[in-house]
């Protein structure tokens, strides 16, 4: 198994751009989530998906960020317009059901001037 | 107050040390307590678990949970500098998706 597989690994954008990153979870994996990773915050999670339907995303910081999954093997964050704060490591992480089966992946370093 | 509250370092001990890692946590619902290790530029891995309270050991490593403080611990035995890591505490309960992780520890081992 590749397990999760994220894209870009490194991402320099300008403020004001819109940046997409994108997750490919492990194959039969039925919940997908994105975290965002900073020094000052530490791991924090935005969003979670359940058979690609949405179920919280209370910690989606404002609404310059969203995100997808229109099928189970692909999901999306999108921020638009970016800012110099939104600068961090973005991991996405899957499981089957249970918090004891997450797999993260390798993260999207984002950085935004 | 943050739910999980982890002292981010740095750490830093010789090799064939004891290093004792710490995380506080205010929601007494928590059932799960983990450790990851989170090697650089890579995600963070499932270190070991433990649910409800008591000990766990494997190895080197040994993850203590106290219910009554809400306070839990990793111990890691003979250090080595491939234990270099940053190691994060994370909690969920049962039945929940969601894991809250604590900032994470920045641990160094020297030769």
């Amino acid at each position: 198994d590749a397990g999760v597989i994220q894209s870009p690994r490194h991402e320099v954008t300008e403020m004001g751009q819109e940046v997409t990153l994108r997750c490919k979870p492990i194959s039969g994996h039925d919940y997908l989530f994105w975290y965002r990773q900073t020094m000052m915050r530490g791991l924090e999670l935005l969003i979670y998906f359940n058979n690609n339907v949405p179920i919280d995303d209370s910690g989606m910081p404002e609404d310059r960020f969203s995100a997808k999954m229109p099928n189970a093997s692909f999901s999306t964050l999108k921020i638009q317009p970016s800012e110099p704060r939104d600068s961090a490591v973005y991991f996405c992480a899957s499981s089957l059901g249970g918090v004891l089966s997450y797999t993260f992946g390798s993260g999207t370093r984002l950085t935004v001037v | 107050q943050k739910e999980v509250e982890q002292d981010p370092g740095p750490l830093s001990v010789p090799e064939g040390a004891i290093v004792s890692l710490n995380c506080t946590y205010s929601n007494s619902a928590f059932q799960y307590f983990m450790w990851y290790r989170q090697y650089s530029r890579k995600g963070p891995e499932l270190l070991m678990y433990t649910y409800s309270s008591g000990n766990k050991e494997d190895g080197r490593f040994t993850a203590q949970v106290d219910k009554s403080s809400k306070y839990i611990s990793l111990f890691i035995r003979d250090s080595q500098p491939s234990d270099s890591a940053t190691y994060l505490c994370a909690m969920g309960i049962q039945g929940a998706q969601k894991l809250v992780f604590g900032q994470g520890t920045r641990l160094t081992i020297n030769p």
